[in-house]
């Protein structure tokens, strides 16, 4: 079965501190997988998106590791902001269509000051 | 420039009743999705559409119908609203030429039904 599953379920962290979120996947064949970060009552939005070839890829504060052999991804946040409070969603695309997208159920982190 | 835009963003609807909402965009996307979000559970699609004047099933299209007559718009309609159908609907779009899956999501339309 085709799913993608995300640990922790939520955390806390306090400001300026790091903190890791993965992703594991069981989807076959695997195109590509996104993050997305989610703030409340907002849209998703894209932070970094790997492909099957890319094993790290940063933006800013946030890196993206991805193991296709073991088929696992996390995100990676340093020095944590208050503003990173907020929902990250592990999407992984199936094959070549489009609407074939497999969402994780998220990881809702929260930053105290 | 809108992005994606979403109306109505808040509806409270009685058991039966029929609504639609809208999904308007104005990037020129080819594709468009509906989906719904739930406590607890990832993002699942509704229906969507490779372009004007086609529509496709997605993960959980039960008691949904849609509508792309224009490029622009994508329609979700309840015909009779269920309990069950209390969520947050999120449209997204996306353009195949992009060569990654970004989609570009509205913010949301918060439905509940009593």
């Amino acid at each position: 079965k085709n799913q993608v599953e995300q640990s922790p379920q939520s955390l806390i962290i306090l400001e300026g501190k790091n903190c890791t979120l993965q992703c594991n996947y069981t989807v076959s064949p695997f195109s590509n997988l996104r993050w997305y970060k989610q703030d409340t009552g907002r849209g998703p939005v894209s932070l970094t998106i790997m492909t099957f070839s890319e094993n790290t890829k940063s933006n800013g504060r946030y890196t993206a590791t991805l193991d296709a052999d073991t088929k696992q991804s996390s995100l990676h946040i340093t020095a944590s902001q208050l503003s990173d409070s907020a929902s990250y969603i592990c999407v992984v695309r199936r094959g070549p269509d489009q609407g074939n997208l497999i969402f994780g159920k998220g990881t809702k982190l929260s930053v105290k000051p | 420039n809108a992005g994606v835009t979403q109306t109505p963003k808040f509806r409270v609807l009685k058991t039966g009743q029929s609504m639609t909402l809208l999904c308007a965009q104005d990037m020129n996307h080819e594709y468009m999705y509906w989906y719904r979000q739930d406590p607890g559970m990832g993002l699942r699609l509704i229906h969507y559409s490779v372009g004007e004047g086609t529509t496709a099933k997605g993960e959980v299209p039960d008691g949904y119908n849609v509508s792309r007559l224009k490029k622009q718009n994508f329609l979700l309609g309840l015909e009779s609203a269920a309990p069950s159908q209390t969520s947050v609907y999120f449209c997204a779009t996306y353009w195949r030429d992009s060569g990654a899956n970004v989609l570009t999501f509205g913010a949301g339309s918060r439905l509940t039904v009593l």
